[in-house]
């Protein structure tokens, strides 16, 4: 069974920092691109960033680009997420996902429960 | 940036019967699209791929239909676990949800 579990989520002043962590199981994590998708409260969900297999390559939305930083480790069969400079319209539940398709466009099959982040002072 | 716009925002249905849901692209995404649906407190679950191709364990009762700007969620025979928001997504250039439908109980 595939499972994503996303940690690290909480409460922050504007400007500051978090890293998200999602550990993977039950499928071949390194064969998968991975990415980051959010929900603000009561919104719709916003793609965030997408991370290749290796992790050599990274994309981000426009809004996060600078400021976020995805990164993964295979052996630990984990994904991340690093937040600086944090604003409150960062305020969501942030998703992990499992990216499927091709490396031209990705569909989201599998999801984590999420993780609330806080933006506030 | 390719903006998806789903209709409507609120479809009141009862159960047994058809559910139509919209979505359109500003541009064309040839079938680069999914759907997903979510329930109060839960993660999306993927429903739809490729416009038309039903995710592993997706009931027969889900069909997807369309192509380059105007696709179609189907929903027949409504059971009470389909009440729920349903999100479309194009995955053609970048990566961008509808703002969903929400599907509720006539």
């Amino acid at each position: 069974e595939v499972q994503l579990v996303e940690s690290g989520g909480g409460w922050v002043q504007p400007g500051g920092s978090l890293r998200l962590s999602c550990a993977a199981s039950g499928f071949s994590f390194r064969s998968y691109w991975m990415s980051w998708v959010r929900q603000a409260p009561g919104k719709g969900l916003e793609w965030v960033a997408n991370i290749r297999q290796d992790g050599s390559l990274t994309f981000y939305v426009d809004s996060v680009k600078g400021r976020f930083t995805g990164s993964r480790d295979n052996a630990k069969n984990s994904l991340y997420l690093q937040m600086d400079s944090l604003r409150a319209e960062d305020t969501a539940v942030y998703y992990c996902a499992r990216g499927s398709g091709s490396d031209f466009g990705l569909y989201f099959d599998q999801w984590g429960q999420g993780t609330l982040v806080t933006v506030s002072s | 940036e390719i903006v998806m716009t789903q209709s409507p925002a609120t479809l009141s249905v009862s159960p047994g019967a058809r559910a139509t849901l919209s979505c359109r692209a500003s541009q064309s995404i040839d079938s680069n699209l999914a759907w997903y649906q979510q329930k109060p407190g839960q993660a999306p679950r993927l429903l739809i791929y490729g416009a038309s191709t039903r995710a592993t364990g997706i009931p027969a009762r889900f069909s997807g239909t369309g192509s380059g700007t105007e696709f179609t969620l189907t929903i027949t025979s409504l059971q009470s676990e389909d009440f729920a928001v349903y999100y479309c997504q194009q995955y053609h250039f970048w990566y961008t949800f509808g703002q969903g439908t929400k599907l509720e109980i006539k």
